[in-house]
């Protein structure tokens, strides 16, 4: 157990909609990373976020948008889905550092 | 920007064999290696890290990585394997000062008895 949660575990939706991923980092780390693991993609950073603010952005899409909160837990929102938006979204936690303790991942399945 | 390249997608592997998984990497800056694995309809647990110092790295799980800047290669080894070591296993790199993950494709590993 990584200590990093993710809710829900599994996600079924239709194409157009809109949905929210969340993760709580571990005790004590003030960054969150989000990753979306395809088979046609593989593994693909998202974005960070350090301490409520963003840090870094990958190859998100512009549908796409994630925010941290002052507790430090943190919300990947997937809007308009498609099909193609259908993999596994794991997010991560760490402190100023470069090990990243990855939580078990939300399955999203668009229809 | 950096990238990846694992150069096995399967490799089958017997009990208490050894096993390689190879992975090379290209980047302009100096980086930091990892190596990450998934076990079946798990997260991603990391096995090693390479930050600085000696090139050998060892980790869990009886797993150890050579980190070779002439050849940009960090491959993964274990002198005997077990059952359950069967997954996947990544490769990833992160620029020095840039804490974001670049994964390659993965190298799946079977055990068979």
């Amino acid at each position: 157990d990584s200590g990093v949660t993710q809710t829900p575990k599994h996600l079924i939706t239709a194409t157009g909609q809109r949905v929210t991923l969340r993760c709580s980092p571990r005790s004590g780390d003030l960054s969150v990373y989000w990753y979306q693991q395809s088979l046609d993609q593989g593994l693909q950073f998202l974005i960070q976020y350090y301490n409520g603010e963003e840090r870094a952005k990958g190859n998100i899409l512009e549908r796409f948008s994630a925010q941290q909160f002052p507790d430090l837990h943190s919300e990947l929102n997937l809007s308009s889905l498609e099909l193609g938006d259908s993999a596994l979204y794991f997010c991560a936690s760490g402190r100023q550092g470069y090990e990243q303790y990855f939580g078990p991942g939300t399955r999203l399945t668009v229809t | 920007a950096q990238s990846v390249t694992q150069l096995d997608s399967q490799v089958p592997v017997f009990e208490e064999a050894p096993v390689e998984l190879r992975c090379n990497y290209s980047s302009s800056v100096s980086v930091y290696l990892f190596w990450y694995v998934q076990y079946p309809n798990q997260g991603l647990q990391l096995l090693l890290k390479y930050l600085s110092g000696s090139t050998l790295v060892k980790g869990i799980n009886g797993f150890e990585a050579e980190f070779n800047k002439s050849q940009t290669s960090f491959h993964l080894r274990k002198p005997s394997v077990h059952i359950s070591d069967t997954a996947e296993y990544f490769c990833a790199v992160s620029r020095v000062n840039d804490y974001k993950l670049s994964f390659g494709a993965g190298t799946t590993v079977t055990v068979r008895a």
